[in-house]
């Protein structure tokens, strides 16, 4: 079945890092492809989204780019601050419009 | 924007009694809840769909007689755990969305965290 695949955590960067956090996907068909984020004590929010090959999904300095070659979305920031930290989840969802995520990978950003 | 309301947030009891989590939309309403369980430090795993009015279509491994989901209404859905055991203890998570296409994200809850004793 479909599935996802992220980066172990917890990633811990300085302040004004650049970022990157792997994911790749296998899917049969043709899925969309998503970042969610949740930050402490809170539920997930979209961060951003594709919806097919080549789109970059971009949002509060965040970009990831569906590469449908490599079955990958890394999510990458120039310049990360502390109240980046949280934990990011890469998700796929296919034409039942149900989410498969992966595992969550903590981003710890330090002053 | 869209908010999602998940109650109760946090709930401990004793083994063998039932559960009942609550999920609103509070500005749109939601044809479609998913219900997820989140074990720690791992990901979020798809328990059950509902859509408004009809049966939820529940995952491969999961009890349906055990965990009991009603989407009576277009801005509420609840999930009952039946007679909890210690096993049970999760964080589960619910989330919602709007009609159809991409276009149209689903918006999670805050979670319940569920313990028991």
């Amino acid at each position: 079945g479909d599935s996802v695949t992220q980066m172990e955590g917890p990633v811990t960067l300085s302040e004004e890092a650049f970022l990157t956090i792997n994911c790749t996907y296998t899917a049969t068909g043709y899925p969309s492809l998503f970042w969610y984020v949740q930050y402490p004590g809170e539920g997930l929010q979209l961060l951003l989204k594709a919806t097919k090959a080549d789109d970059k999904g971009s949002n509060k300095g965040f970009e990831a780019t569906y590469r449908k070659e490599t079955t990958s979305f890394h999510l990458e920031k120039g310049s990360v601050q502390v109240s980046d930290s949280a934990v990011y989840f890469c998700a796929l969802s296919d034409s039942s419009y149900k989410l498969i995520f992966g595992s969550g990978t903590r981003l710890l950003v330090r002053p | 924007g869209a908010v999602v309301s998940q109650h109760p947030s946090w709930v401990i009891c004793k083994s063998g009694t039932s559960v009942k989590i609550e999920c609103r939309s509070l500005d749109f309403q939601a044809t479609t809840m998913f219900w997820y369980r989140q074990f720690p430090k791992q990901s979020l795993m798809l328990m059950a769909t509902s859509n408004e009015g009809s049966k939820a279509t529940y995952e491969q491994g999961v009890e349906k007689d055990k965990f009991l989901i009603n989407h009576a209404s277009l801005t509420l859905s609840t999930l009952t755990v039946t007679s909890a055991h210690p096993e049970d203890s999760s964080f589960y998570i619910c989330s919602a969305r709007t009609g159809t296409g991409d276009n149209q994200p689903q918006h999670f809850g805050d979670g319940t965290r569920l313990s028991i004793l």
